[in-house]
Order: C-alpha cells, then sequence, then structure tokens
C-alpha cells in the first residue's frame, strides 16, 4: 500500500500477556518511529530508527518495552508482561530521512487493550 | 511542566467562525514548529510548518510563531465541519530528527464545529 500499515488494528490482551506490535512504513522512507497515544495525553515519543544507525531508545518506558526493525523495513514493537497502565494507541510512522519539513507519516494506530 | 502546554479543549464553534489554537513551550532551543490534523481512529497528518518566528499562511490556515514569549497559533478562518479533529503542536530544536533530536508533541485542542 501507499501509506504506513499497521497491526493489529485492535487488541485486547489480559495482564501479564505479551504482545506484538507490527509496522510496515512507507517504502523508501529510512527513519521509523513509534509513539503512544493515552486518552487524554498526547504523543509520546517511544523509539526512532534511522537507517543503519543505533535506535534511540529514550523514549522506551520501561525494559518490559522492545523493538526491532529488520531489514530497514518492518518494524515490531514488543511489550512483554503487559500491565492495565499499557493500554492506549501505538502509533507508527516512517519519514524520509532525516527530514527539514517535520513531516512524519503516520499509520491509524493498534489499539491495546490490556484487562 | 510539559516542554509544551495545549488546552485538551473541546472547542465548539458554528460553521464560519474564526478559530484560534494556542500552545506555549519550554524549551527556547525549539526551532521548528508543526501542526497536525489528528481525524478520530486516524494517524496524525502535517498541516503546517514553519521555521523560526514568523507567520505562513496556507488558505484557510495561518500558523504563527512568536519566539520571543514561547508561544505558537493556529488560526482557522471560515471553519467549516469537515475541520472537527483533533488539532496537535509539535515541535523539535533540529529540523524534525536530525541530530537524532526528538519531535515533542502537545496534547492536542479537540474541535468541533457545528453546521
Amino acid at each position: 500500500g501507499a501509506g504506513v500499515s499497521q497491526s493489529p488494528s485492535n487488541k485486547v490482551t489480559e495482564k501479564g500477556k505479551d504482545v506484538e506490535l507490527r509496522c510496515d512504513p512507507i517504502s523508501g522512507h529510512t527513519a521509523l518511529y513509534w509513539y503512544r497515544q493515552s486518552l487524554g495525553q498526547g504523543l509520546e515519543f517511544l523509539i526512532y530508527f534511522q537507517g543503519n544507525s543505533a535506535p534511540d531508545k529514550s523514549g522506551l518506558p520501561s525494559d518490559r518495552f522492545s523493538a526491532e526493525r529488520t531489514g530497514g523495513s518492518v518494524s515490531t514493537l514488543t511489550i512483554q508482561r503487559t500491565q492495565q497502565e499499557d493500554s492506549a494507541v501505538y502509533l507508527c510512522a516512517s519519514s524520509f530521512q532525516a527530514h527539514n519539513t517535520g513531516e512524519l507519516f503516520f499509520g491509524e494506530g493498534s489499539r491495546l487493550t490490556v484487562l | 511542566q510539559k516542554e509544551v502546554e495545549q488546552d485538551p479543549g473541546p472547542l465548539s464553534v458554528p460553521e464560519g467562525a474564526i478559530v484560534s489554537l494556542n500552545c506555549t513551550y519550554s524549551n527556547s532551543a525549539f526551532q521548528y514548529f508543526m501542526w497536525y490534523r489528528q481525524y478520530s481512529r486516524k494517524g496524525p497528518e502535517l498541516l503546517m510548518y514553519t521555521y523560526s518566528s514568523g507567520n505562513k499562511e496556507d488558505g484557510r490556515f495561518t500558523a504563527q510563531v512568536d519566539k520571543s514569549s514561547k508561544y505558537i497559533s493556529l488560526f482557522i478562518r471560515d471553519s467549516q465541519p469537515s475541520d472537527s479533529a483533533t488539532y496537535l503542536c509539535a515541535m523539535s530544536r533540529g529540523g524534525g530528527f536530525v541530530n537524532t533530536d526528538k519531535l515533542i508533541f502537545g496534547t492536542g485542542t479537540r474541535l468541533q464545529v457545528f453546521p
């Protein structure tokens, strides 16, 4: 497709389970970002991948969160031992190189509910 | 104190009204300022981008940046029901993620334009 694709669009899980969220960026975009959006909150930066450089993981809230990007394309965000406070919409975005206009292209998000 | 403050609203206005949306920030190093629009259950999309202080106009939309006051605004003229969405301000020190600088978002203001 032409846009950023995320799956699943909705995920309901039980507290303590692990979840994986997938992001397929726009073809040719070298930068990929994960953000989290909770009710009434802004977009919280989680992690950023740029080409072959080491990812910026400074926004990951705990060691239960990890992400990888395989082959410079698809990325997976993994949350281990989920907690209720992890419930949020997880948004993935991509952009072309280190852009100068601030234009991130977002997917529609993965809505995670932890019971 | 958050780096970027934005009134969450909701802001409800009649069709045709002029809408003013605002953000304040604390980091004087911010140079790049953006406005994203997010429709319900969708990812944000870039609406306006400005660098440093000044005004930028695009159709019915005008973005203003006052770095001396650390205050940015988005004006919408002749508002339409289709403008009903959440508007998020975002800013960074570098150009987007140049030098791995993060794009910091406000919480977003929910706007409702009624016919």
